[in-house]
């Protein structure tokens, strides 16, 4: 079974610009969380949708948002980026069967240079 | 929210010994604690996870431990091989989302 995929890897822009970056789950995960990981802040939840709702939400500010497909492909956006978004953005696909905890597959991440 | 602290920063073993990584949380309310490996250029592997039920478990080199009263969890890597060597993370789960990530500990396996 493939892992999760995210695409591009590799991404830079320039202050001011929007992004957007995608991520394809497991087969069958329904769950896609996204976090950000830079060297000060560790790796710091994003947002987390299941069957194209969002359910939760990290502190982070309205420039970064995103949404999930029916077939449960999600995208995240990040508008007029600023210097401080540069980083490695990290997708997790769970299966999400309804239980208290769910085991998070993560992906090799996209990593994002704003000049 | 969950707050999670994770010691050392970084840890250097030789190739044989033993490594421990130790995490605290902060709610008692958290039911669930992952450990991911995460190499250079590669998103977090999970490695072991345990679950607030459980007080140990094992997998071949790699046990975790829980301790709920003292609210801290251990990850435990016997016989450490140079691939090993990588950053490790903790985290806890409080809400079933979002997971709480320690700050990593950096693992430098000798020969």
């Amino acid at each position: 079974k493939a892992g999760v995929t995210q695409t591009p890897r590799y991404l830079i822009k320039t202050r001011g610009q929007q992004v957007t970056l995608s991520c394809s789950p497991i087969s069958g995960h329904r769950s896609v969380s996204w976090y950000q990981q830079t060297p000060g802040q560790g790796l710091q939840f994003l947002f987390e949708y299941f069957s194209e709702t969002q359910r939760n939400k990290g502190n982070f500010p309205g420039r970064f948002s995103g949404r999930q497909f029916s077939n449960s492909r999600s995208e995240m956006n990040v508008s007029t980026l600023e210097l401080g978004d540069s980083a490695l953005y990290l997708c997790a696909s769970s299966l999400d069967t309804g239980g208290s905890y769910n085991e998070q597959f993560f992906g090799p991440g996209t990593r994002l240079t704003v000049l | 929210g969950e707050n999670v602290e994770q010691h050392p920063s970084t840890l250097s073993v030789q190739e044989g010994d033993s490594a421990v990584i130790k995490c605290t949380y902060s709610d008692s309310a958290s039911n669930y604690f992952p450990w991911y490996k995460q190499e250079l250029g590669k998103g977090p592997q999970l490695i072991i996870d345990i679950r607030s039920n459980v007080g140990e478990k094992k997998d071949q080199r790699i046990a975790v431990t829980l301790n709920k009263t003292a609210k801290h969890f251990s990850l435990h890597i016997t016989e450490t091989q140079p691939e090993d060597s990588a950053v490790y993370f903790c985290a806890g789960i409080y809400s079933g989302y979002e997971l709480n990530f320690g700050k990593g500990t950096s693992l430098l396996v000798t020969p």
